[in-house]
């Protein structure tokens, strides 16, 4: 158990629909990572927050939004979906920006899987 | 930018022998760091080894050992005496210092070992 939790574990749902993805971080750690694993695109880094800001965004579509709550748990929002967004969303999470070497790795947790009909 | 390839989609070995995931990636930066990760069936990603840019000494954990090549930019991973139940898909991946600290994977190796 990585101590990373995300809910739900199964989504089922319809094209245009929105949903709303949700991850709580390991104790003490404030950076979230999303990442999106299709089989097409494989693994895919989507956005990070640190701390509540926005750190860092990679091939997430503007359909998508994420955001940190003060408590340091995150949400992503899928909105007007299409079939292809059907995937497993991860979310990591690591302790920040400390430079100590040990403090990148990024502990996952158990996905999301989205599936749009 | 960087990237990371694994050229092993699936890899299918018996129950006992070795087994090599091959991991070659780039970038430009001197400082980086090359991670694995497991992929079980289950579906969850299980972190297994951290290695840094300026430390190219091979890891040996139980039956699982890493060589780290700078001059080849490879990072290869070993299995010895396969067991059923390292059947799994293996990321290998890549950070590169600073503010954001995404993982960038490989496309993965399926690893069916057979009993």
């Amino acid at each position: 158990d990585s101590g990373v939790t995300q809910t739900p574990k199964h989504l089922i749902t319809a094209t245009g629909q929105r949903v709303t993805l949700r991850c709580s971080p390991r104790s003490g750690d404030l950076s979230v990572y999303w990442y999106q694993q299709s089989l097409d695109q494989g693994l895919q880094f989507l956005i990070q927050y640190y701390n509540g800001e926005e750190r860092a965004k990679g091939n997430i579509l503007e359909r998508f939004s994420a955001q940190q709550f003060p408590d340091l748990h995150s949400e992503l929002n899928l909105s007007s979906l299409e079939l292809g967004d059907s995937a497993l969303y991860f979310c990591a999470s690591s302790v920040g920006t400390s430079r100590e070497e040990f403090l990148h790795e990024q502990y996952f947790g158990p996905g999301t899987r989205l599936t749009v009909t | 930018a960087q990237k990371v390839t694994q050229a092993q989609t699936e890899i299918s070995v018996v129950e006992k022998e070795d087994v090599t995931l091959d991991c070659v990636y780039e970038t430009r930066d001197t400082t980086y760091y090359l991670f694995w990760y497991k992929q079980p069936p289950s579906g969850e990603l299980v972190f297994l080894i951290r290695r840094n840019s300026f430390d190219e000494q091979n890891e040996i954990s139980g039956r699982y050992s890493w060589n780290f090549q700078k001059s080849t930019s490879s990072f290869n991973f070993t299995i010895t005496a396969s067991q059923v139940v390292d059947s799994a898909v293996y990321f290998c991946a890549l950070i590169l210092p600073g503010p954001a600290r995404q993982l960038t994977f490989g496309s993965g190796t399926q690893l069916t070992v057979l009993p």
